[in-house]
């Protein structure tokens, strides 16, 4: 079975903070991607990586920046975290980017920015 | 703009009987659909998906219907059990690959 790990379920953290949160896929996947889950907007894809060192940036990349030093793990970092990223957000992974293969979520980490 | 939309936010079904859920897509170029199951305090599961060479995929209580002119898909489920009750979102992704492009979710809960 596909293992997604997410670093924390839940985080607390204040206006200004640098966050990271961390991702872990155990299945030898090229791809990797973070999301962003808000009521009413479903998920929204923040940055995906298709390999280590690659990064693209998705539908809402800004004020987010990212980081892929090894092939299993992937890492969003909110440089100065704002009261509008309070969200859930979820890590996913997948085998293959040119085909519509099934990305595999991890549990997520909801994220409160005070 | 949303290119996936899924319009109701929440159903509610009687055990045994069917849900059906519905989304639009607006991308022409869409061309590989899926559905993902989502309880609370877990990361969506991928449910079934069609390709836009098909208008029917099935696998067990779970139906996807494409109907590729009127840009719309619907996800059967028959019949209906109290544990499907979670978010269920559509997804769609086109011919560039992998990514894929979300809708809002439905809220499905099935009473016993």
């Amino acid at each position: 079975d596909v293992k997604v790990t997410q670093s924390s379920r839940y985080l607390v953290k204040r206006t200004g903070e640098k966050v990271f949160l961390e991702c872990v896929q155990d299945m030898d996947h090229e791809n990797m991607f973070w999301y962003r889950q808000d009521p009413g907007l479903g998920l929204r894809l923040i940055y995906f990586s298709y390999d280590v060192k690659m990064k693209e940036k998705g539908d809402i990349p800004e004020g987010y920046s990212v980081s892929r030093e090894k092939k299993e793990r992937f890492s969003l970092i909110l440089e100065s975290a704002s009261t509008n990223q309070t969200s859930m957000y979820l890590c996913a992974s997948s085998f293959r980017l040119a085909f519509a293969d099934t990305q595999y979520f991890g549990p997520g980490t909801r994220l409160t920015v005070l | 703009d949303q290119q996936v939309k899924q319009n109701s936010p929440s159903l509610s079904v009687q055990e045994g009987r069917i849900s059906i859920l519905n989304c639009d897509y607006t991308n022409s170029m869409f061309d590989y659909f899926l559905w993902y199951k989502k309880y609370p305090a877990e990361g969506p599961t991928f449910l079934i998906s069609i390709s836009s060479i098909k208008d029917k995929n099935e696998d067990g209580r779970f139906t996807v219907f494409l109907n590729k002119s009127a840009k719309h898909l619907s996800l059967h489920i028959v019949p209906s059990q109290p544990g499907d009750s979670a978010v269920y979102f559509c997804a769609a992704s086109g011919y560039a690959g992998n990514m894929l492009t979300f809708g809002g979710g439905t809220r499905l809960m099935v009473k016993p």
